[in-house]
């Protein structure tokens, strides 16, 4: 069976510092990924997508970064985090080519930045 | 742009009372509808969805139409559990896999 992992669950971080989260998924291969993000009192906001190794697309401009160094890999950076990066970052994927609205997702990131 | 608005919570009911969540959208055509539910400690995880205006979707005892008329894709839920206690969120699909969501209800169920 499939499985998504995101790391770390809690991280407290000072502005200006830098941010590094990573998700990874077993179980499937080729697989569509997502990075979402929830702030205060917003819905989850889709930030980054990726079809594969390589292949990110922006989804709003900000202070953030994504990566795919991997088939299975999918990592949220900053150089220097803003107090308004502070949220909860969720990870997904879907099966390549698939198109059911149909996203499996890790248990989330909380993020505050001080 | 496309939205999705859900009442605020949380939702405080008592075990086997009836459930309604509502949800409205605005979005360009007749996007497919979403329920995805976090239970605590968990991942969002697709609760039902319809594709098509007047389409019930349903699982684990909940429903939603999808009404075009009102833009509207409220859950119900007849007689809820403790165990049905999470957060609720409506979504519609905007493009290949691209979900927008609402910002989420938390369902408080009492014994």
């Amino acid at each position: 069976s499939q499985t998504i992992h995101q790391w770390p669950a809690t991280l407290v971080q000072p502005v200006g510092s830098p941010l590094s989260l990573e998700c990874t998924v077993e179980g499937t291969s080729n697989p569509n990924l997502y990075w979402y993000r929830q702030a205060a009192g917003r819905g989850l906001q889709l930030l980054f997508y990726s079809v594969g190794i390589g292949q990110i697309s922006s989804e709003v401009p900000q202070n953030l970064s994504a990566s795919r160094p991997q088939d299975r890999q999918f990592i949220l950076s900053s150089k220097k985090l803003l107090l308004s990066d502070s949220g909860f970052y969720l990870c997904a994927w879907s099966p390549m080519g698939e198109d059911t609205g149909e996203l499996f997702f890790g248990e989330g990131s909380r993020l505050t930045v001080l | 742009g496309d939205s999705v608005t859900q009442m605020e919570g949380p939702v405080t009911l008592s075990e086997e009372a009836f459930l309604t969540i509502n949800c409205t959208y605005t979005a360009t055509g007749y996007p497919s509808l979403f329920w995805y539910v976090q239970y605590p400690g968990e991942g969002l995880q697709l609760l039902l969805k319809a594709t098509k205006a007047d389409d019930k979707g349903s699982n684990k005892g909940f429903e939603a139409t999808y009404r075009k008329e009102t833009t509207s894709f409220h859950l119900e839920k007849g007689s809820v559990q403790v165990s049905d206690s999470a957060v609720y969120f409506c979504a519609l699909r905007r493009g290949f896999q691209k979900l927008v969501f609402g910002t989420g209800t938390r369902l408080l169920v009492s014994p």
